[in-house]
């Protein structure tokens, strides 16, 4: 079954503690991203990959990291959380504009 | 101003009803138009996509885009129960990979 995965589904930590959002797509697909999904702003795009080792900005990068060391994985790293990044995060894969899948989500709340 | 704009609702209608959605965009560089469906806890998943301008049927559902307003529309036939959700509209210039959202309409089909 073609998928999108993340890990964990729900996360609550502290200010400062370093985490990072798993995700793992199946399809071979080049292109990868995360969003975020906040109350009346919609979903907005954080990173991108267009392929290994090829990442950019999206529109709201900072405080976050990327890495894309293979095809299939692309974790999102928060080095220090702070409370305006508690928020619902969603990955998405694709290789064409009408095949996106998005991932279930994973909501995180920094305390 | 935001790059999409999408009302928000909530939008609630009887079953049977025909749902009416939009969204306007500033990007006259849009060219490919989406619509993605979200039910409660989980990813957004595609549910139409059109290039350029035109209109697009599938079931109940039908897309138009009209490119010289800058306006996208969502149609939905004999609502059903099963049709609440939240839709958001996405669009974008290339055939690649940046798509930009609206906030998304949450719908609810009383029976």
């Amino acid at each position: 079954e073609a998928q999108v995965t993340q890990n964990p589904r729900y996360l609550i930590t502290v200010t400062g503690k370093k985490l990072t959002v798993t995700c793992s797509q199946n399809m071979n697909h080049e292109y990868m991203s995360w969003y975020r999904q906040d109350p009346g702003l919609g979903l907005r795009q954080i990173y991108y990959s267009m392929n290994v080792e090829v990442t950019d900005k999206g529109d709201v990068p900072e405080g976050y990291k990327v890495s894309r060391k293979e095809k299939r994985n692309f974790p999102l790293i928060l080095e220090s959380p702070s409370p305006n990044q508690t928020s619902l995060y969603f990955c998405a894969s694709r290789s064409s504009a009408d095949t996106q899948y998005f991932g279930p989500g994973t909501r995180l709340t920094v305390l | 101003q935001k790059e999409v704009e999408q009302d928000p609702g909530p939008l609630s209608v009887p079953e049977g009803a025909i749902v009416s959605l939009n969204c306007t965009y500033s990007n006259s560089a849009f060219q490919y138009f989406m619509w993605y469906r979200q039910y409660s806890r989980k990813g957004p998943e595609l549910l139409m996509y059109t290039y350029s301008s035109g209109n697009k049927e599938d079931g109940r559902f039908t897309a138009q885009v009209d490119k010289s307003s800058k306006y996208i529309s969502l149609f939905i036939r004999d609502s059903q129960p099963s049709d609440s959700a939240t839709y958001l509209c996405a669009m974008s210039p290339t055939n690649d990979y940046k798509l930009s959202f609206g906030a998304g309409t949450t719908v609810t089909v009383r029976a």
